[in-house]
């Protein structure tokens, strides 16, 4: 079954340090793959996304993602996290099929 | 306003009722998608609609029902709601085909079943 994982249910970082938010997928073929971000009592915001080309996805907030075939991961990075950037983060693919399979999401915490 | 709006943001009603949640959307999207958001579950895809009149079952599509008559709108009925149907509801759009569109959202309805 085709499928996304994201292993932190949490994930706590110092304000200032880097952050990275894990996702690794089991999907046929070669995916779309995108993060999202919620906020509290908000919908999901589009974060990032790969196509194709390079692995490393710039997107918005300061966040990047890289994209890793072989190990068929697509971790989300910030060289410097900042408070407001506590939030549900969640990984999606897009396979060849219409629907986007969700990972479960994960929690970051930044403390100040 | 464009964008992608729903109504009500926050319902109560009790067992057994019908509710119909809303979903209108500004940029004539083929596809749209509802979601209900789960602790502990993430996010799982109740029904989607490739287009006008064209409806699909997702993952959990069980006490629900939808329609589209309209491009632009896309309501998720719970015929008969129970307590287990208590969720936050997500719906979203995205422009068609195999393209790599990104998905957006709305807002969300916080549905609560008494």
């Amino acid at each position: 079954a085709q499928s996304v994982a994201q292993p932190e249910d949490q994930v706590n970082v110092a304000e200032g340090n880097p952050l990275t938010v894990k996702c690794t997928y089991s999907v046929s073929g070669n995916p779309y793959l995108f993060w999202y971000v919620q906020y509290p009592n908000r919908g999901l915001q589009f974060l990032l996304k790969y196509i194709t080309g390079d692995n490393l996805v710039k997107g918005s907030y300061g966040f990047e993602a890289e994209f890793n075939k072989s190990q068929t991961s697509f971790h989300l990075k910030k060289p410097s996290a900042l408070v407001s950037d506590s939030a549900l983060y969640f990984c999606a693919v897009r396979p060849y099929t219409d629907k986007l399979i969700f990972g479960t999401g994960t929690r970051l915490q930044v403390f100040p | 306003d464009a964008g992608i709006t729903q109504s009500p943001r926050y319902k109560i009603t009790e067992t057994g009722r019908q509710v119909t949640l809303m979903c209108h959307q500004t940029w004539s999207h083929s596809y749209m998608f509802w979601y209900r958001q789960d602790l502990g579950h993430g996010l799982r895809l109740i029904y989607y609609s490739a287009a006008a009149d064209i409806t699909d079952k997702g993952e959990v599509p069980d006490g629900y029902v939808v329609s589209r008559s309209k491009t632009e709108n896309f309501p998720l009925t719970l015929e008969s709601a129970t307590r287990s149907q208590t969720s936050v509801y997500f719906c979203a759009s995205r422009a068609g085909g195999d393209s790599p569109d990104t998905q957006y959202f709305g807002p969300g309805t916080r549905l609560t079943v008494l």
